[in-house]
């Protein structure tokens, strides 16, 4: 198991436009998160998954994204008609149940031209 | 509302000298904390959790404090390297499924 992956690492995209982010936990963690980062901040959290519920959703999901985890395996964040302030770096991360560690992917950075 | 805030925003050490990295929260009705490091343009590596029982845990050159009553934590990294140089951030759960609260991190660079 080489980690948490998340494709793609890089997206530009037009105002307007959707794009979706790909997020593969490690295999045997079932709970998944998924955080956004913009420059000099920390991490913000956006939504929780256990296994394939989703359990927990931050304020900052507007209803222009959308997140689902089928099977309870990999994971993917939608955003619908991407405006600039979308531009971040989307962080997905995963940890196994009743475990505090936490293992975070390599982010893909999003920029709205 | 948790809030979390990392001081100095910037630090800059020559090699071989300690580093001290601040953190503080304003709740402390907290699980754990975390430290974690960042390069540039990439992911997170956790460095050191700390359980809300625990007063500190060490992992090589680096060893974190916690005092929940005071709503500090506090990263010493021994004996700096050029290698350390990154962002650290800190960040406290306050759920038992693990949601993050971070603060805005310390830009380290380490000079040779």
């Amino acid at each position: 198991d080489t980690g948490v992956s998340q494709n793609p690492r890089h997206k530009i995209t037009k105002r307007g436009q959707n794009v979706t982010f790909r997020c593969d936990p490690i295999s045997e963690h079932n709970r998944l998160y998924w955080y956004r980062q913009t420059l000099g901040q920390g991490p913000e959290f956006l939504t929780y998954f256990q296994n394939e519920a989703q359990l927990e959703k931050s304020r900052l999901l507007s209803d222009r994204f959308s997140a689902e985890r089928p099977k309870g395996s990999f994971s993917t964040l939608e955003i619908q008609r991407t405006e600039q302030g979308d531009s971040a770096m989307y962080l997905c991360a995963s940890s196994p149940q009743g475990a505090l560690g936490y293992t975070f992917g390599s982010g893909t950075r999003l920029t709205v031209v | 509302k948790q809030e979390v805030t990392q001081i100095p925003a910037a630090l800059s050490v020559p090699e071989g000298e300690n580093l001290v990295l601040n953190c503080s929260f304003t709740d402390s009705a907290i699980y754990n904390l975390q430290w974690f490091r960042q390069d540039p343009g990439k992911g997170l590596t956790s460095l050191l959790l700390i359980q809300s029982s625990q007063r500190e845990q060490t992992s090589g050159r680096l060893n974190a404090s916690l005092d929940k009553s005071s709503g500090r934590s506090t990263l010493y990294i021994a004996a700096s390297q050029p290698g350390d140089s990154a962002t650290y951030l800190c960040a406290v759960s306050g759920t038992s499924w693990g949601k993050l609260q971070f603060g805005a991190g310390t830009q380290v660079v380490v000079t040779p």
